[in-house]
This record gives C-alpha cells, sequence and structure tokens, in this order.
C-alpha cells in the first residue's frame, strides 16, 4: 500500500466551478500537509501548507485536514482556466522526510 | 532571490554517456533533494542531503550519484546512463524545523533528460 493515494484523474469543470480534490493516507504520525500546484513543464510551487488537522483558506483556495480519517482536500472557488495544472498532495511526519501523492490532473474549461 | 535553479534544462544522451546535473539554491537551506518524475509514479526521491558534505539514499538511489561540496549546491551524477533514466529531473531544498516554513519544500524548474 503506498503511503500517500491520489486519485490521477483527470478532472474536467467549467469556469466557475468549485473542486475538490483529496488525498488519503495511511501513516497517521504524518503532521505536516501540503498541497503543490505544477503546471505543464513545470516544478511543482507550494500552493497551500497545513500544521496538524484544521483548515486553511487562502483566497479562492481552502486546504482541510482530517487527521481522524487520514483524508486531506483541496478546494478551489471560482475556478479559473489559469488553475488547469496537476495538483500534488504531500505529507511529513517530521524530519524532512516528505511523501507525495501521485497528482491530479485538473482541467478548467473556458 | 532565484530560488532553486537547475541546469541543464533539457539534454539528450545515448545510453553509457555521463553527465551531471547541478542544482542551486539562494535560500541558505540545510536541506536538498533530488527527484525524479515519471507518468504515473509521482515524484520518487532519489538522493538527498541534509547538510554540506552529507548525502544519503532516497527511494531511487540506484544508478545515480550525488555530492555536496557547497551547502547551496547539489549535484546529481549519472556514470552510465541508461534507457530507464529517462525521466525528468527535480531538485528541492527546505529548512529544518523551527523556520516559518518548516517541514515543506520548494522545488526547481526540472531537467529533461532523455536517454537513447
Amino acid at each position: 500500500q503506498k503511503e500517500v493515494e491520489q486519485d490521477p484523474g483527470p478532472l474536467s469543470v467549467p469556469e466557475g466551478a468549485i473542486v475538490s480534490l483529496n488525498c488519503t493516507y495511511s501513516n497517521s504520525a504524518f503532521q505536516y500537509f501540503m498541497w503543490y500546484r505544477q503546471y505543464s513543464r513545470k516544478g511543482p510551487e507550494l500552493l497551500m501548507y497545513t500544521y496538524s488537522s484544521g483548515n486553511k483558506e487562502d483566497g479562492r483556495f481552502t486546504a482541510q485536514v482530517d487527521k481522524s480519517s487520514k483524508y486531506i482536500s483541496l478546494f478551489i472557488r471560482d475556478s479559473q482556466p489559469s488553475d488547469s495544472a496537476t495538483y500534488l498532495c504531500a505529507m511529513s511526519a517530521g524530519f524532512n522526510k516528505f511523501y507525495f501523492g501521485s497528482g491530479t490532473k485538473l482541467n478548467v474549461k473556458p | 532571490n532565484a530560488g532553486v535553479t537547475q541546469t541543464p534544462k533539457f539534454r539528450v544522451l545515448k545510453t553509457g554517456q555521463s553527465m551531471t546535473l547541478l542544482c542551486a539554491q539562494d535560500m541558505n537551506h540545510e536541506y536538498m533533494y533530488w527527484y525524479r518524475q515519471d507518468p504515473g509514479m509521482g515524484l520518487r526521491l532519489i538522493h538527498y542531503s541534509v547538510g554540506e558534505g552529507t548525502t544519503a539514499k532516497g527511494e531511487v538511489p540506484d544508478g545515480y550519484n550525488v555530492s555536496r561540496l557547497k551547502k547551496q549546491n547539489f549535484l546529481l551524477g549519472l556514470e552510465s546512463a541508461a534507457p530507464s533514466q529517462t525521466s525528468v529531473y527535480f531538485c528541492a531544498s527546505s529548512s529544518p524545523t523551527g523556520t516559518k516554513y518548516q517541514e515543506t519544500q520548494y522545488f526547481g524548474p526540472g531537467t529533461r533528460l532523455l536517454v537513447l
């Protein structure tokens, strides 16, 4: 079983839709949770960072962590064509060792 | 502040040739990493370093060597390239716990390598 599972998609939505991206994990020691956005032929860029459980909001993006269910989510409100990218979840139990999901490809249609 | 940079951006090698990929960061990060990214496989850790002069193996280290002679640089070497090493290589760096964005990584733009 992989440490982190992520649906690869692709996920196609119309502009303005609310997008929900999710990851599940198996290691209860994970405390640090990240979402990266990766445009085609570019490196991953950090989008959201959360420590432990709870919600974090940044503009149109909301990250949620449910440690009891070992489930994290990224919500994108009012999605834009510029949000079209692959979204990677990542997590860590500390000591700077990171585990990545395989990424979900999102396409927002104008 | 350039962040994490990688050289070269793209390279074509023949089987058996060698090459070195260079990663540089200007954020004074202690930790540096090399990943490869293949379709459907996600990011897989090749080697990493927790400080100048130290290196350690990751998930897929075979066929690669690394060196961290200076804190800001992390080199990835392929001694005898094989077609299975065709991939996109990403370097990343992070700072130890206690900083603002502890336990997060910052990535370079990637190097596309094709081994024929």
